[in-house]
């Protein structure tokens, strides 16, 4: 139980394309994810808490209108890099807490590679 | 704010070593958690643990094994008789307990490198 997929697992654009990226609890309701951002020999750095049916919270230096953040199920937050430039190219990871467990868990997506041209 | 600071950026080891990645936190909240992931060449993070705040006994499970110490701030995890395997990123995060989000704050992470 408990898992959580990633599509697409990697993704090629060029510059100036928009990226939607997908998060999906398998087996559980998810009131809230989290997406991370880790570049390359980095730690991973959270960019946003979504959270079901209302905005997702941003974390400072994160760019709102450019990371869209969409979490309308309880299964299901996509992220969506707009107007995609070089420097986004990162591997982007989603979390998704079950709130129903006794001990609050995230549990972690296999992550997202994208590559801006 | 929380702070997770893991020292060893990089580790490498002979296969059969034993070796010890540090982390050491910092929070002013009593009730939180401590974890341990793996992050293998692939990427996926692979939860290996979980410590509450509370419980300090260290914990053994199989060649893995954890060192809290609250009086020094330290969570410290050691992998005995070392496998090529073990080769990836390691990184210890800190999660409180109470506050709102639930948010994780990760250490930079510490690359080992077990050679044959």
């Amino acid at each position: 139980g408990a898992v959580v997929s990633q599509h697409p697992s990697w993704v090629i654009c060029k510059s100036g394309t928009s990226v939607k990226i997908e998060c999906r609890s398998l087996d559980f309701q998810a009131t809230t994810m989290f997406w991370y951002r880790q570049f390359p020999k980095q730690s991973l750095m959270l960019m946003a808490t979504s959270n079901e049916g209302s905005k997702a919270t941003y974390e400072q230096g994160v760019e709102k209108d450019k990371f869209l953040i969409n979490h309308a199920s309880l299964t299901l937050s996509t992220l969506t890099v707009t107007s995609a430039h070089p420097e986004d190219s990162s591997f982007y990871i989603c979390s998704a807490r079950d709130a129903e467990r006794e001990i609050d868990e995230q549990f972690f997506g296999p992550g997202t590679r994208l590559t801006v041209l | 704010a929380q702070k997770v600071t893991q020292a060893q950026t990089e580790i490498s080891v002979v296969e059969k070593e034993d070796v010890t990645l540090d982390c050491v936190y910092e929070t002013r909240d009593t009730t939180y958690y401590l974890f341990w992931y793996k992050q293998p060449p692939s990427g996926e993070l692979v939860f290996l643990i979980r410590r509450n705040s509370f419980d300090e006994q260290n914990e053994i499970s199989g060649r893995y094994s954890w060192n809290f110490q609250k009086s020094t701030s330290s969570f410290n995890f050691t992998i005995t008789a070392s496998q090529v395997v073990d080769s990836a990123v390691y990184f210890c995060a800190l999660q409180l307990i109470k506050a709102a989000g639930n948010k994780l704050t990760f250490g930079g992470g510490t690359r080992v490198l077990v050679k044959p």
